[in-house]
């Protein structure tokens, strides 16, 4: 079983939709928890932290919860520009474990 | 701010031959890693360094050896390329502290031909 878990989708929407993402991992001492956004053969870049209280910014909103273990990323009013993979992120100090990704489309 | 900047971009070699990707962050990071990047294995890391002459193996250091003589440069060393080691390569920083995350590089996409 892999550390972090996503579903791989793809997850083709139309623009303005509301779209969710979940993403669990397995390590209980996870200590840190990120979405990175990578485009086509480019580097991740993060999009945002996730905190347990939730978090959000702007069209963006990330839930922890870590008696679940379960992260999630939720994209309201979706834009063509937000067509994307979605890394799901646990760290441990240093250490740094990436989920496969979530593959977005959306259309117009 | 340049940030973390690798070269080169782009770079086709052949089976044997001993090629090298730098990484040079401008951060002051301590922490410094290489990830390779293929189709349907996601991010998997190669090596990484938590200061100036101290590093270590990560996932998949087979056929690979850095160094890091000066905090600001990580450079990764395929010492005879093969062509299972064509895939894209990130560098990447960090402070190494909770709730510090990693800032990529914009790759080398390299290819053994």
């Amino acid at each position: 079983r892999k550390e972090v878990e996503q579903d791989p989708g793809p997850f083709n929407v139309p623009e303005g939709a509301t779209v969710a993402f979940n993403c669990t991992y397995s390590n209980s001492a996870s200590q840190s928890f990120f979405w990175y956004r990578q485009d086509c053969r480019k580097e991740p870049k993060l999009l945002m932290s996730v905190y347990s209280s939730g978090n959000e910014d702007g069209r963006f909103t990330a839930q922890l919860n870590r008696a679940s273990q379960y992260i999630s990323l939720l994209i309201r009013d979706s834009k063509l520009s937000d067509s994307a993979t979605y890394l799901c992120v646990v760290s441990r100090g240093f250490k740094t474990i990436f989920g496969a990704g979530t593959r977005l489309f959306v259309k117009a | 701010d340049a940030g973390i900047t690798q070269s080169p971009r782009y770079k086709i070699t052949e089976t044997g031959r001993q090629v090298t990707l730098m990484c040079h962050q401008t951060w002051s990071h301590s922490y410094m890693f290489w990830y390779r990047q293929d189709l349907g294995h996601g991010l998997r890391l190669i090596y990484y360094s938590a200061a100036a002459d101290i590093t270590d193996k990560g996932e998949v250091p087979d056929g690979y050896v850095v160094s890091r003589s000066k905090t600001e440069n990580f450079p990764l060393t395929l010492e005879s390329a093969t062509r299972s080691q064509t895939s894209v390569y990130f560098c990447a920083s960090s402070l190494g502290q909770d709730n510090s995350p990693l800032h990529f590089g914009n790759g080398t996409r390299l290819t053994v031909t």
